[in-house]
């Protein structure tokens, strides 16, 4: 069974920093692209940032470039997403899904800037 | 970047009832690989999203089959044959052959 599993969310002051993480199991982690999608209170959903299986490419919308940092280590099947000068309107639920097609989604971890 | 349009913004619906949802791209989804990346995901309250149909019209496992999509090039529609108490949520399509990867702004789907 596909599991994703998001967590790292939590209270941080604008300009601070966090790491968020997605533990992943039930699939060979290294063969799938990885995204991660936000979602504002009450707001639609929005794609950030995406990385391919080998992690040699990422991709990244232009409201987070320069600001957070995908990763992924394949050896412990875990996606991460490095957040760095965060702003009020980054507050939200973030949620990793798997592939390209989001065919799986992780729970979500709520991240709130805010001083 | 290819902008998402959906309607209606809120459908009220009457259960066991058809609906139908719409969602335009500003590009065509055609990739180059002749498939169209065009998915369409449910999110009921309080959970996180869950794929229903991936290239346009092919559904998930576990989807009920009252759920369908179809559509070309830049017009897309889901439907939902009979409306059911569970199906209540907002629904988004999304765009994937072009980065960035795009969303439509949803569609809540509500009992009238």
């Amino acid at each position: 069974e596909v599991q994703l599993l998001d967590s790292g969310g939590g209270l941080v002051q604008p300009g601070g920093s966090l790491r968020l993480s997605c533990a992943a199991s039930g699939f060979t982690f290294n063969y799938y692209g990885m995204t991660w999608v936000r979602q504002a209170p009450g707001k639609g959903l929005e794609w950030v940032s995406a990385i391919s299986g080998s992690g040699d490419n990422t991709y990244y919308a232009d409201s987070v470039k320069g600001r957070f940092t995908i990763s992924r280590d394949n050896s412990k099947n875990t996606l991460y997403l490095h957040m760095n000068s965060l702003r009020s309107e980054d507050t939200a639920i973030y949620f990793c899904a798997r592939d390209y097609s989001f065919d799986y989604w992780g729970q979500g971890t709520l991240v709130t800037v805010s001083s | 970047d290819v902008v998402m349009t959906q309607s209606p913004l809120s459908l009220p619906v009457t259960l066991g009832q058809p609906a139908s949802i719409s969602c335009r791209s500003s590009q065509s989804l055609v990739y180059s690989d002749g498939n169209t990346y065009l998915n369409w995901f449910q999110q009921r309250p309080g959970q996180s999203p869950r794929r229903l149909i991936y290239k346009v019209s092919n559904r998930d496992s576990g989807v009920p089959d009252r759920f369908s999509g179809s559509g070309s090039g830049t017009d897309f529609t889901l439907k939902i044959s009979r409306v059911e108490a569970e199906d209540i949520g907002v629904y988004y399509c999304m765009q994937a052959p072009h980065w960035p990867l795009t969303f439509g702004g949803g569609t809540k789907v509500e009992i009238k």
